[in-house]
């Protein structure tokens, strides 16, 4: 049974670029969850996805945006990319409300 | 303030010694409490999960939660070098979204 997947592993882009990161969640979850991990931080909670809906937000700028297929995975988007943003994008899958299982991460670098 | 704080450490501890790691948190509304691993560059692992206030073990680990001093900790007993990585306390409400609350981190590494 794979674990939460997540794609690409790593991503380097310019300021004021767009960028999309995917998650896969494990198998049988049906929520997925965005975090925010910068360099010597705990994860942010930026937004949780359950039946194709954002079901909670943490505080983000709308420049984040997500989406949730009928297959539950999931898409992290991120326009107009600031310096601030470079961190390791973290997805984690669970049943709704239940215990929450992380992928190894996206490492966003932005230049 | 921050919901969860958590000491970053570092922390050094010979192998085989008892670790001790700590969160304090201000909102008593929180009810699920974790402790997460995470090794470098990789994504965290769920350790312990405990509803409300008590202990659990599992093997080497302990995790205990007093939500009267609104404080909860993590026991490793017979600390192993693969026990260096970052443990991170999380937590959330148990009710809504399950956003969950992170604490920054306890860098952890045990010398053989």
């Amino acid at each position: 049974d794979a674990g939460v997947t997540q794609s690409p592993t790593h991503l380097i882009k310019t300021r004021g670029q767009q960028v999309t990161l995917r998650c896969s969640p494990k198998s049988g979850h049906d929520t997925v969850s965005w975090y925010q991990q910068a360099l010597g931080q705990g994860p942010q909670f930026i937004f949780q996805y359950y039946e194709e809906e954002e079901r909670q937000r943490g505080n983000f700028p709308d420049r984040f945006s997500g989406h949730q297929f009928p297959n539950y995975s999931s898409e992290l988007n991120v326009n107009a990319l600031l310096l601030g943003d470079s961190a390791l994008y973290l997805c984690a899958s669970s049943p709704y409300r239940g215990r929450q299982f992380f992928g190894p991460g996206t490492r966003l670098t932005v230049l | 303030q921050k919901e969860v704080e958590q000491d970053p450490g570092p922390l050094s501890v010979p192998e085989g010694a008892i670790v001790s790691l700590n969160c304090t948190y201000s909102n008593s509304a929180f009810q699920y409490f974790m402790w997460y691993r995470q090794y470098s560059r990789k994504g965290p692992e769920l350790l312990m999960y405990t509803y409300s206030s008590g202990n659990k073990e599992d093997g080497r680990f302990t995790a205990q939660v007093d939500k009267s001093s609104k404080y909860i900790s993590l026991f490793i007993r017979d600390s192993q070098p693969s026990d260096s990585a970052t443990y991170l306390c999380a937590m959330w409400g148990g009710t809504g979204a399950n956003n969950l609350f992170f604490g920054t981190g306890t860098r952890l590494t045990v010398i053989p």
